[in-house]
């Protein structure tokens, strides 16, 4: 079946340094790629997708690009900030089925002014 | 436009009583999905309704898990009776009508946080 992992946490930065959040993917087919933010205290929201092979998403000055070769949608962004921390999720959905998301474990960043 | 909301918030119970928890999607969307997530663990999908209709139950884990989305409006899930093992965040989430070929956004809601004692 489908199935996500992504890098186990809590990735702890200081303000303005790089991120990198691993996530690679099993899948039939290709996917559609997502990463998802929780914010404390907030539901899941959308920060990107992906649909196709080689399309990134962004947002927010995140990255992530979809990459069919290697089953990965590494999450990055070049300058964190203290409000960006928060779990993030990796998912997807298969091109099968109805629509439901299949997530990795969550990774949870921190981050120090 | 309001999002989609849960009640409650957090529901603290003991082993072997009942609790409902309740999902308000968004309005007009059509597809309602509910997912859970146990002991800092990956975000597991339970089941989506489309309308009144329950397309796809294959996550629910057993029997004791009840889901209902009468008039296609707000959606429930009752566990009964609770067990230890049930204790997790459960997610509602809704998305409008699917689209041939589209992947049409979930958006979620904050959450029930259920604690089984």
């Amino acid at each position: 079946g489908n199935s996500v992992t992504q890098m186990e946490g809590p990735v702890t930065l200081s303000e303005e340094a790089f991120l990198t959040i691993n996530c690679t993917y099993t899948a039939t087919g290709y996917p559609s790629l997502f990463w998802y933010v929780q914010y404390p205290g907030e539901g899941l929201q959308l920060l990107l997708k992906a649909t196709k092979a080689d399309d990134k998403g962004s947002n927010k000055g995140f990255e992530a690009t979809y990459r069919k070769e290697t089953t990965s949608f590494h999450l990055e962004k070049g300058s964190v900030q203290v409000s960006d921390s928060a779990v993030y999720f990796c998912a997807l959905i298969g091109r099968t089925g109805f629509q439901k998301l299949v997530f990795g474990t969550g990774t949870r960043l921190l981050v120090s002014p | 436009e309001a999002g989609v909301t849960q009640f409650p918030s957090h529901s603290v119970i003991e082993k072997g009583q009942t609790v409902t928890l309740r999902c308000d999607p968004i309005s007009g969307h059509d597809n309602l999905y509910w997912y859970r997530r146990v002991m800092g663990k990956e975000i597991k999908f339970l089941l989506h309704f489309v309308k009144e209709s329950k397309q796809d139950e294959s996550g629910m884990p057993n029997n004791r898990f009840l889901a209902e989305r009468t008039g296609g409006t707000y959606s429930t899930l009752k566990v009964q009776p609770a067990e230890l093992e049930d204790s997790g965040v459960y997610f509602c989430a809704s998305s409008q009508a699917l689209l041939a070929g589209g992947n049409n956004e979930q958006f979620f809601g904050p959450g029930t946080r259920l604690t089984v004692l």
